[in-house]
């Protein structure tokens, strides 16, 4: 079984402090992402990337960054938290082979900006 | 670009009852369609998919059929148990500028409820 494993279950922060999420998976797939979940918009993509150190944004990329030294570790960074980043965030993976093959998640990571 | 939308929810049930979360789209090519669970406190779980028209996905008792022709992909299941409830999620991937990356553009979500 594919396992995604974000480090945090919950996290509490504060404004404008720098913020790393952390996605490890051990399947070597080659593709990697970050979604933001909040009630009633569903999921929502922030970047991916497609290999290492290749990145891409998504839909909602203001105010993150990411960073991919290692294939197996996706992070997601919030430069200067703020509190409108409150919010579920879910990681994902899946292999490169074919469009038709489904992301795996982790249990996402719930996190205050106080 | 690509879009998916989904029936309003919530959704209340009594056991036993017939499910459908109604979930349409729009995307230009041939997108694969994918459904996927949230059980509380955890991830999103594949439940089934389709990748071309007319094919039905199915797991656990939960079907979808991928019908292009009202490019829609509307979840069922015959008889809902308590343990079903949950949020469920319609997606799609590789619509008009989609790339082997596999990028998935998801509904808001349905939670669904089942009481005994």
């Amino acid at each position: 079984d594919v396992k995604v494993t974000q480090s945090s279950r919950y996290l509490v922060k504060r404004t404008g402090e720098k913020v790393f999420l952390e996605c490890v998976q051990d399947m070597d797939h080659e593709n990697m992402f970050w979604y933001r979940q909040d009630p009633g918009l569903g999921l929502r993509l922030i970047y991916f990337s497609y290999d290492v150190k290749m990145k891409e944004k998504g839909d909602i990329p203001e105010g993150y960054s990411v960073s991919r030294e290692k294939k197996e570790r996706f992070s997601l960074i919030l430069e200067s938290a703020s509190t409108n980043q409150t919010s579920m965030y879910l990681c994902a993976s899946r292999p490169g082979t074919s469009i038709n093959q489904p992301q795996h998640f982790g249990d996402g990571t719930r996190l205050s900006i106080l | 670009g690509d879009s998916v939308t989904q029936m309003e929810g919530p959704v209340t049930l009594s056991e036993e009852a017939f499910l459908t979360i109604n979930c349409t789209y729009t995307a230009t090519g041939y997108p694969s369609l994918f459904w996927y669970v949230q059980y509380p406190g955890e991830g999103l779980q594949l439940l089934l998919k389709a990748t071309k028209a007319d094919d039905k996905g199915s797991n656990k008792g939960f079907e979808a059929t991928y019908r292009k022709e009202t490019t829609s992909f509307h979840l069922e299941k015959g008889s809902v148990q308590v343990s079903d409830s949950a949020v469920y999620f319609c997606a799609l991937s590789g619509g008009a500028g989609g790339t082997s990356y596999g990028k998935l553009t998801f509904g808001q979500g349905t939670i669904l409820t089942v009481h005994p």
